[in-house]
């Protein structure tokens, strides 16, 4: 089993709709969650952390399930430039301070 | 400007020529890594390093090896490259692991 699984996608979605995206490990010592935006051919850059308690960043809304260790992402009013791959990136914890991502999910936004 | 450069950003290469891929950060970070992406394996660790002369492997280490002698610079050394190693190549840093990472902008490798 992958440390970090996620739905590869791709999710084809139109203009304003709402999309969810989930995210499972296995490791249940990890420590910190986090998404991730990478457009093509780009570096990923950091969307969310993922707190605990949940969060929001505008139309975006991250949780954190550690009873069933998962993770997810809520995009709200779905907009042409969200189009990109979206990985979840797990810090295992413990005695290491890798950083294990997931193979990412990519989303396309249609007009 | 904070960022992480990382050249050359396109290589293409013979097996078993040594080369380095360079990678500098400006932010005083302490924590610095090296990852390959390829299609259908996402991004896997290959070193980091947690400060000057303190490194450790990843997921992914043979066939690289890598150095920390200054906080800035984090160079990806391939000593024999093999036409495995054609990837995608990212240099990140950040402050501690559990924190945003600061990607560099990829090197491209094919080893033919």
């Amino acid at each position: 089993r992958k440390e970090v699984e996620q739905d590869p996608g791709p999710f084809n979605v139109p203009e304003g709709a709402t999309v969810a995206f989930n995210c499972t490990y296995s490791n249940s010592a990890s420590q910190s969650f986090f998404w991730y935006r990478q457009d093509c051919r780009k570096e990923p850059k950091l969307l969310m952390s993922v707190y605990s308690s949940g969060n929001e960043d505008g139309r975006f809304t991250a949780q954190l399930n550690r009873a069933s260790q998962y993770i997810s992402l809520l995009i709200r009013d779905s907009k042409l430039s969200d189009s990109a791959t979206y990985l979840c990136v797990v810090t295992p914890g413990g005695a290491t301070n890798k950083l294990i991502f997931g193979t990412g999910t990519l989303l396309a936004v249609q007009p | 400007e904070a960022q992480v450069t990382q050249n050359p950003r396109y290589l293409i290469t013979v097996t078993g020529k040594k080369l380095t891929v360079t990678c500098s950060q400006n932010m005083n970070h302490e924590y610095m890594s090296w990852y390959r992406q390829d299609p259908g394996l996402g991004l896997r660790q290959i070193y980091y390093s947690m400060n000057v002369e303190v490194t450790d492997k990843g997921d992914v280490p043979e066939g690289y090896k890598v150095s920390r002698k200054e906080k800035r610079n984090f160079p990806l050394i391939l000593e024999s490259p093999s036409p495995n190693q054609t990837s995608l190549y990212f240099c990140a840093s950040s402050p501690i692991p559990s924190y945003e990472q600061y990607f560099g902008p990829g090197t491209r490798l094919t080893v033919t």
